[in-house]
């Protein structure tokens, strides 16, 4: 059974930095691209960003292009998000999620539930 | 960046209605397109994928169609399990979502 499980999510000033990590079972992480999504309260989701095999494609949302780095571990089965210069904006719950491609189309097959980011003074 | 809008943006319902839900792309991005049903506290579920492909697992009372610019999801029997957000998700440029749509019970 897959299984992605989320942590790291908490309370931080705006200016801080959080890193995020996200625990893989149940499938041959190293064969798998992996993104983040979140979704603001009340707000729709939010696609972050994706990660391919070996690290050697990262692909960003343009907005949050320089304060977010998506990582991984394959040894660990292990994908991570480090959260910089954090703003209020950016309080959400992060989803990490396996993506796949069907000719062409990439999808989400397998999220996690998620953790919060309350960015607040 | 497309923009992904959805309408109506929520719904209610009786168990067994047929219920439909639209979803539109600000511009045309052929069969690019998926559907996600989400519960609070749960991870999002992937329902149909490139417009029409039921996932593996996905009970077949949801079905999907559209190309271009405007796609939509049907529930042909709502089932209490039922209730649920769901969003729409394109991935010809980039990958944005729909807004949701949130269907309650009646």
């Amino acid at each position: 059974e897959v299984q992605l499980v989320e942590s790291g999510g908490g309370l931080v000033q705006p200016g801080g930095s959080l890193r995020l990590s996200c625990a893989a079972s149940g499938f041959t992480f190293s064969s798998f691209w992996m993104s983040w999504v979140r979704q603001a309260p009340g707000k729709g989701l939010e696609w972050v960003a994706n990660i391919n095999q070996d690290e050697s494609e990262r692909v960003y949302v343009d907005s949050l292009k320089g304060r977010f780095t998506i990582s991984r571990d394959n040894a660990k089965n292990s994908l991570y998000l480090q959260l910089n210069r954090l703003r209020a904006e950016d309080t959400a719950v992060y989803y990490c999620a396996r993506l796949r491609d069907s000719s062409g189309c990439l999808l989400f097959d397998f999220w996690g539930r998620g953790t919060l980011v309350t960015v607040s003074s | 960046d497309i923009q992904m809008t959805q309408s109506p943006s929520s719904l209610s319902a009786y168990v067994g209605d047929r219920v439909t839900i639209t979803c539109r792309a600000s511009q045309r991005i052929s069969t690019y397109l998926n559907w996600y049903q989400q519960k609070p506290g749960k991870a999002p579920k992937l329902l149909i994928y490139a417009a029409s492909t039921l996932q593996s697992g996905v009970p077949s009372r949801f079905s999907g169609s559209g190309s271009g610019t405007d796609f939509t999801l049907t529930i042909s029997s709502l089932q209490p399990e039922d209730f649920a957000t769901y969003s729409c998700q394109q991935s010809y440029t980039a990958i944005t979502f729909g807004g949701g749509t949130k269907v309650a019970i009646k």
